[in-house]
């Protein structure tokens, strides 16, 4: 089993829809779950981050994080076109090492 | 101002050949990284480099040399390229209270 598992999609959606992309792990050590945003061509940007179980906002997006069911998640409110890109999870134990999903393609449709 | 700087951005070279790739960041960050992102696009951690000392070396062939001259750089020598290295090669770096990296705007090396 990976250690961190995300479905590659692609995923195509209308525009104003709510998104939700998850993530699933193996490791229990893990604490610090990050979610990047990554348009083509251009380097992973740094979206959401959250630290143990719980929920957390920023405008439309909102991560969530279950512990016990090692299963994390994004939603995405009111998508827009400009939301379209790779969406990758990634998690830390606490060490130097981010590992991190494969991504998932999100096409958001005017 | 560019947090993270990489140079340069496209690079196309020979089987054989001897490259570098360099990275700069100007957040003031003690710990950078680098990272090889596959035709598939998953990112995968080559190194990391804490104040200039070497901290994770994953499983990658000898070929690929990092050198830190300082802990705002962070340099990758690739030796005798092959075909199989032809993919995007990101820097990031993190600060020392922080588990969030911040990434470069990639290297996209093709080797013909």
């Amino acid at each position: 089993q990976k250690e961190v598992e995300q479905d590659p999609g692609p995923l195509s959606v209308p525009e104003g829809a709510i998104v939700s992309l998850n993530c699933t792990y193996s490791n229990s050590a893990f604490q610090y779950f990050m979610w990047y945003r990554q348009y083509s061509r251009k380097g992973p940007e740094l979206l959401m981050y959250t630290y143990s179980s719980g929920n957390k906002e920023d405008g439309r997006f909102t991560a969530q994080v279950d512990k016990s069911s090692k299963y994390i998640s994004l939603f995405i409110r009111d998508s827009q076109p400009s939301d379209s890109a790779t969406y990758l999870c990634a998690m830390s134990g606490g060490s130097e090492k981010l590992v991190f999903g494969k991504g998932t393609k999100l096409t958001v449709n005017p | 101002d560019t947090a993270v700087s990489q140079t340069p951005k496209y690079l196309v070279t020979q089987m054989g050949n001897d490259k570098s790739i360099k990275c700069e960041q100007n957040l003031g960050h003690d710990t950078m990284y680098w990272y090889k992102q596959d035709s598939k696009k998953f990112l995968k951690i080559m190194f990391s480099y804490n104040n200039k000392e070497l901290i994770i070396n994953e499983t990658v062939p000898n070929r690929f040399s990092p050198k830190s001259p300082d802990k705002a750089h962070l340099n990758l020598h690739i030796n005798s390229l092959e075909l199989g290295d032809s993919a995007v090669y990101f820097c990031a770096s993190r600060g020392r209270l922080s588990y969030e990296q911040y990434f470069g705007p990639g290297t996209r090396l093709t080797v013909t």
